[in-house]
C-alpha cells in the first residue's frame, strides 16, 4: 500500500477550524484518499474520501492538492467531541482485483482545548 | 439502526486458554474484517472475508483463526493466547459493491491475558 505521512499530534481550540495535513507523494492514479477517525475507546469511524476534486460532507471537507501528493482534512468548527486520532489512508479504487483491505498508518492525535 | 456489534466489550482469558471473540452485523455486507489494535498503535489487519473467501495477512500468527458461518456472524479464535495477544480486537464490515465502500467498525473487544 502507498504510504502516507501525518504529524503525530495537533492542537486546536474549540469552535476554531482545524486543518489536518497528509502527505502521500507516492500516490498512484487509482488510489483514493480516505480519512477515518478514532475517538477514545471506540472503533474507527469513516469521515470522508476523495480522488481528485475537493469533497464536502456533514462531518468535514477534504481538500486535495492538484498533483494529489498531499491533502488536508478540514474540520470547520472543532468541538470537544472531535478530539480523536485521525487517519489518512490510501486505498486502491481499481476494481477487478482482490484487495478490499484498509491499512492504517500512525495517524494524527487531535487535541481540542475548551 | 444497522450496525456492527462485538461481544463482549471486555474479555479476560488465561495464558494458553483458547478464547473466541464474536462479531455480528445487520448491514448485510459481504466483507468482514478483523483488526488487532495494541495500546497507542494503529489498527493492524489480521484477515478478512469476502463472502466465504478467507484472506489471511502474511504476518498474522497461526495462533489466530477465524470462522464465518453466515453473512451476519464472524468469529475470531485465539488458540493459545499469550501475553502479547492482549489488545483491542476490532471487527469491521464493508459492502463489496465498491472498493471505496467505507468500513463500518464495531466498538471492539478488549482482551486481557492473565
Amino acid at each position: 500500500d502507498a504510504k502516507t505521512t501525518q504529524p503525530n499530534s495537533m492542537e486546536s481550540n474549540e469552535e476554531e477550524p482545524v486543518h489536518l495535513p497528509c502527505n502521500h507523494s507516492t500516490i498512484s492514479g487509482t488510489d483514493y484518499i480516505h480519512w477515518y477517525r478514532q475517538l477514545p475507546s471506540q472503533g474507527p469511524e469513516y469521515v470522508i474520501h476523495g480522488l481528485t476534486s475537493n469533497v464536502n460532507n456533514r462531518m468535514a471537507s477534504l481538500a486535495i492538492a492538484e498533483d494529489r501528493k498531499s491533502s488536508t482534512l478540514i474540520l470547520h468548527r472543532a468541538t470537544l467531541r472531535d478530539a480523536a486520532v485521525y487517519y489518512c489512508i490510501l486505498r486502491d479504487g481499481e476494481t477487478g482485483g482482490s484487495n478490499y483491505k484498509l491499512t492504517f498508518g500512525k495517524g494524527t492525535l487531535l487535541t481540542v482545548n475548551p | 439502526d444497522a450496525m456492527v456489534i462485538q461481544n463482549p466489550r471486555y474479555q479476560v482469558t488465561q495464558f494458553g486458554k483458547p478464547v473466541t471473540l464474536s462479531c455480528s452485523q445487520t448491514l448485510n455486507h459481504n466483507v468482514m474484517y478483523w483488526y488487532q489494535q495494541k495500546s497507542s498503535q494503529a489498527p493492524k489487519l489480521l484477515f478478512h472475508y469476502y463472502d466465504k473467501d478467507f484472506n489471511n495477512e502474511a504476518d498474522t500468527p497461526d495462533n489466530f483463526q477465524s470462522r464465518r458461518p453466515n453473512t451476519s456472524f464472524c468469529f475470531l479464535d485465539i488458540r493459545s493466547p499469550g501475553l502479547g495477544d492482549a489488545a483491542m480486537y476490532l471487527c469491521a464490515t464493508s459492502s463489496a459493491g465498491s472498493y471505496n465502500s467505507p468500513l463500518h467498525f464495531g466498538n471492539g473487544t478488549r482482551l486481557t491475558v492473565t
